[in-house]
């Protein structure tokens, strides 16, 4: 089955250390993003890529970093600079910019401890 | 900066109701516009997509209309269920850009 997948789904973090979350796609997607969810908030963009090799800072990129070397996988890494982590992240691709069929992966909470 | 308003923040209704979620967005220049579902603690499911020359989008009790001059979108659900609890969220596409999401609407059908 084609889908998006990301792990881990539980994530904990002690002040001071980088984690890296995971997100990889088998649906021959071009585009993939990161976004952070926050309670009763909506989704902000953290970043995006829509070809492999290349990616866009969204909203709120500091405190963050990504790398697009495959076009299955898009990792996001929350660096020690991010002072406020916790929050529940969410990886989406679509097959271009056009917003079609945008997938969303089923998300990972990061809990800093 | 493109902003998406959605109103009301929370909504609870008996079973059987039907209902309109709203959504406004401040620069009509979009691509598309979709609503998405989501669970609590789980990813966001796609409900519809309206492209920009279209007016409205329907798939079994869900409508979805766009004034894209007005920048506003209502979703119409027909006859709720206690399974259309959930948040919806709606996103709006601009060229060359990620979707720009609102809050969402809590939305809690009582049986």
């Amino acid at each position: 089955d084609g889908g998006i997948t990301q792990s881990p789904k539980y994530l904990f973090r002690k002040e001071g250390q980088n984690v890296t979350l995971s997100c990889e796609q088998n649906l021959n997607h071009d585009a993939m993003y990161w976004y952070r969810q926050d309670p009763g908030q909506g989704l902000r963009l953290i970043y995006y890529s829509q070809i492999v090799n290349d990616f866009q800072k969204g909203d709120i990129a500091e405190g963050y970093s990504v790398s697009r070397e495959k076009k299955e996988s898009f990792p996001l890494t929350v660096t020690s600079a991010q002072k406020n982590p916790t929050a529940f992240y969410l990886c989406a691709s679509g097959i271009d910019r056009s917003g079609y069929g945008y997938t969303f992966g089923s998300g990972t909470r990061l809990t800093v401890v | 900066k493109q902003e998406v308003t959605q109103i009301p923040a929370a909504l609870s209704v008996p079973e059987g109701e039907n209902l309109v979620l709203n959504c406004s967005f401040t620069d009509s220049a979009i691509y598309n516009l979709q609503w998405f579902r989501q669970d609590p603690g789980k990813g966001l499911t796609s409900l519809l997509l309206i492209q920009s020359s279209q007016r409205e989008q329907t798939s079994g009790r869900l409508n979805a209309s766009l004034d894209k001059s007005s920048g506003r979108s209502t979703l119409y659900i027909a006859a709720s269920q206690p399974g259309d609890s959930a948040t919806y969220l709606c996103a709006v596409n601009q060229a060359g850009t990620a979707l720009i999401f609102g809050k969402g609407t809590t939305l809690s059908v009582s049986s």
